[in-house]
């Protein structure tokens, strides 16, 4: 079955670096786009990022852009969010996401991981 | 970036009511229009796509409609498990957005 784990997170503090992963099991990672989505304690949604089945196009949210990367291996399985310059207002429950789309056309997550929380505090 | 707002941020209801939760985007989106439920604690679940098309596996008390910029979810009959904060995604045009949710309490 499908299954998304995500790892990386923890507490940083503002200005710092943190590097996200989340490893995919279940299907085969290399045909799929895939989604970050955050969310903030007590808050919605956000959408973060989007990145293509061979990694060629990327997309991010205004609020991000500029500051953190999406990748992937897929050698590994394995989708990344590399956050720089990180905020207290990125302070959020990181979830990855699968897209069923190549391309990220769909934009719609039909499996989700159960998410890694990100703290940023001095 | 297109604005989707979701009505009411709230709703009580008892086992068996039927609940209609709307959803209106800021510019036309046509039918790129998703709802998901999440339940305390967990991550979100995808109910439908494309404003009316049943994710596999998902109940049939669930229906959605609506195109243009005004959506519908509709729980035909609630289930002590539809208990939750369901939002609204537009997939039309990046970046994407979510509703800010609507939370689902029992009365």
């Amino acid at each position: 079955q499908v299954q998304l784990v995500e790892s990386g997170g923890g507490v940083v503090q503002p200005g710092r670096s943190l590097r996200l992963s989340c490893a995919a099991s279940g299907f085969t990672f290399s045909s799929y786009s895939m989604h970050w989505v955050r969310q903030a304690p007590g808050k919605g949604l956000e959408w973060v990022a989007l990145i293509s089945y061979d990694g060629t196009n990327k997309y991010f949210a205004d609020s991000v852009k500029g500051r953190f990367t999406i990748s992937r291996d897929n050698s590994k399985s394995t989708l990344y969010l590399q956050m720089n310059s990180l905020r207290a207002d990125d302070t959020a429950v990181f979830y990855c996401a699968r897209d069923p789309s190549r391309f990220g056309d769909y934009g719609y997550a039909d499996y989700w991981g159960q998410g890694t929380l990100v703290t940023v505090s001095s | 970036d297109i604005q989707m707002t979701q009505s009411p941020s709230s709703l009580s209801a008892s086992v068996g009511d039927r609940v209609t939760i709307t959803c209106r985007a800021s510019q036309d989106i046509s039918s790129y229009l998703n709802w998901y439920q999440q339940r305390p604690g967990r991550a979100p679940k995808l109910l439908i796509y494309t404003a009316s098309t049943l994710q596999s596996g998902v109940d049939s008390r669930f229906s959605g409609s609506g195109s243009g910029t005004d959506f519908t979810l509709a729980i035909s009959s609630l289930q002590p498990e539809d208990f939750a904060t369901y939002y609204c995604q537009q997939t039309d045009s990046f970046p994407l957005t979510f509703g800010g949710g609507t939370k689902v309490e029992i009365k």
